[in-house]
């Protein structure tokens, strides 16, 4: 079946250090790739996505690109910041529109050090 | 984007005992998903809800433990029936909004003792 594949945890950076959180994926067809965020005591909030290869995602400062290659969808930030805190889940959606549920990879806790 | 209302936030309750967590999405979506969250861990899908029939379980959840309702299209439940410490985690009810992406509800942070 479908599946995620990310990369262990914790991670701990210094501010301003470069990010990367790898992601892999298995999946049959074209899937849609997420990254979500989990804020300390928050929900879940969509930070990127990308739904066809060589889509870039990217929101505050983050960046992920869809390579159907390599089937990875790699999270990386140029300078973190310690509200960059959080636990990232990089997802994908296989089927129709509306009608698939996501697949979540474990999770990828971040702590960033002033 | 979709905006999903989802309560309680939290509870505490006796094992044995059984919790309905509703979740209100303020347009008409087709599915609802709902998800469990165990501590520190990812989040495993529990079942797909679909309005006019009965839900579709993943393996290892069954309806008589985690019953569900879907009376409309912009409203579910799911019920923790007869809980044990081991139910104690984050419930999450989840919709596809199309090119917004995933919207999920707060959660309902659930302690069985």
């Amino acid at each position: 079946g479908d599946s995620v594949t990310q990369m262990e945890g914790p991670v701990t950076l210094s501010e301003e250090a470069f990010l990367t959180i790898n992601c892999t994926y298995t999946a049959t067809g074209y899937p849609s790739l997420f990254w979500y965020v989990q804020y300390p005591g928050e929900g879940l909030q969509l930070l990127l996505k990308a739904t066809k290869a060589d889509d870039k995602g990217s929101n505050k400062g983050f960046e992920a690109t869809y390579r159907k290659e390599t089937t990875s969808f790699h999270l990386e930030k140029g300078s973190v910041q310690v509200s960059d805190s959080a636990v990232y889940f990089c997802a994908l959606s296989a089927g129709a529109s509306g009608n698939t549920p996501l697949v979540f990879g474990k999770g990828t806790r971040l702590s960033v050090i002033a | 984007s979709a905006v999903i209302s989802q309560k309680p936030s939290r509870d505490i309750c006796q094992r044995g005992t059984s919790l309905t967590i509703q979740c209100q999405v303020d347009s008409q979506v087709t599915m609802m998903f709902w998800y469990r969250q165990q501590p520190g861990q990812s989040l495993t899908l529990i079942a797909t809800a679909n309005q006019g029939s009965e839900a579709t379980y993943e393996s290892g959840f069954v309806i008589d433990k985690f019953p569900i309702s879907r009376p409309n299209l912009t409203f579910s439940t799911l019920t923790v029936s007869n809980m044990s410490p081991e139910d104690s985690s984050i419930y999450l009810c989840s919709v596809d909004w199309g090119s917004y992406g995933y919207t999920f509800g707060s959660g309902t942070r659930l302690t069985v003792v």
